[in-house]
């Protein structure tokens, strides 16, 4: 019974293109982020919902857009791929605000824009 | 904002020996220190933390130390067995804040 899923988990697409990564989590928690990890392996907090309401937003282009439809979603929809979009997105959950506690990962979705 | 660093990046030792990964923080604030493996292929996953009350914290062959004066935490992994090969992120945060990671070490455990 996977804790926090990530659909899809290799997703391949033409530079201009449209796509969105879900993420579901059945713990329960609160919180959910997204997370960059680039060729280097540096994992980077691109976004954070607190009971679905947008707590953090770093630096990240407005291509990039998080829904929250509820608390235990939050998918992540990027407009016009570039090429500089390739990485590995991972989903992540964790009780309360956040900071605190364990954070739990997806599996990744590994996208290559070609 | 805060900014963890993280040494070394790439760690190789033989079955049996310890390993060492030490990282430091820059915000006095942090005060939870969660420490991930990445296997390869998979989301990170927790293998310990430590909150800033506390110096030291052991789970059988892992332990994390703390030292909140000079803003630097470490883990140690004592007889490594070739499944522990993976990538260790060291993380850092705090009520509210989002965790921040460190650049991750490679860690090779030679059989």
């Amino acid at each position: 019974d996977t804790a926090v899923s990530q659909t899809p988990k290799y997703l391949v697409t033409q530079m201009g293109n449209d796509k969105s990564i879900k993420c579901e989590q059945n713990l329960g928690h609160d919180t959910m982020y997204w997370y960059k990890q680039d060729s280097k392996k540096f994992l980077k907090i691109m976004f954070s919902y607190n009971n679905k309401e947008l707590i953090i937003n770093e630096t990240v282009p407005n291509r990039f857009s998080p829904k929250s439809p509820d608390k235990a979603h939050l998918n992540l929809h990027i407009n016009s791929l570039e090429l500089g979009d390739s990485a590995v997105y991972f989903c992540a959950s964790s009780q309360g605000t956040g900071g605190t506690t364990e954070a739990f990962f997806g599996q990744g979705t590994r996208l290559t824009v070609v | 904002g805060e900014n963890v660093e993280q040494h070394p990046s790439t760690l190789s030792v033989q079955e049996g020996d310890s390993a060492v990964i030490k990282c430091t923080y820059s915000d006095s604030a942090s005060n939870y220190f969660p420490w991930y493996k990445q296997e390869l292929g998979k989301g990170p996953q927790l293998i310990i933390d430590i909150r800033s009350n506390v110096g030291e914290k052991k789970d059988q062959r892992i332990a994390v130390t703390l030292n909140k004066t000079a803003k630097h935490f470490s883990l140690h992994i004592t007889e490594t067995q070739p499944e522990d090969s993976a990538v260790y992120f060291c993380a850092a945060s705090r009520y509210g804040q989002n965790f921040v990671f460190g650049p991750g070490t490679r860690l090779s455990v030679l059989p």
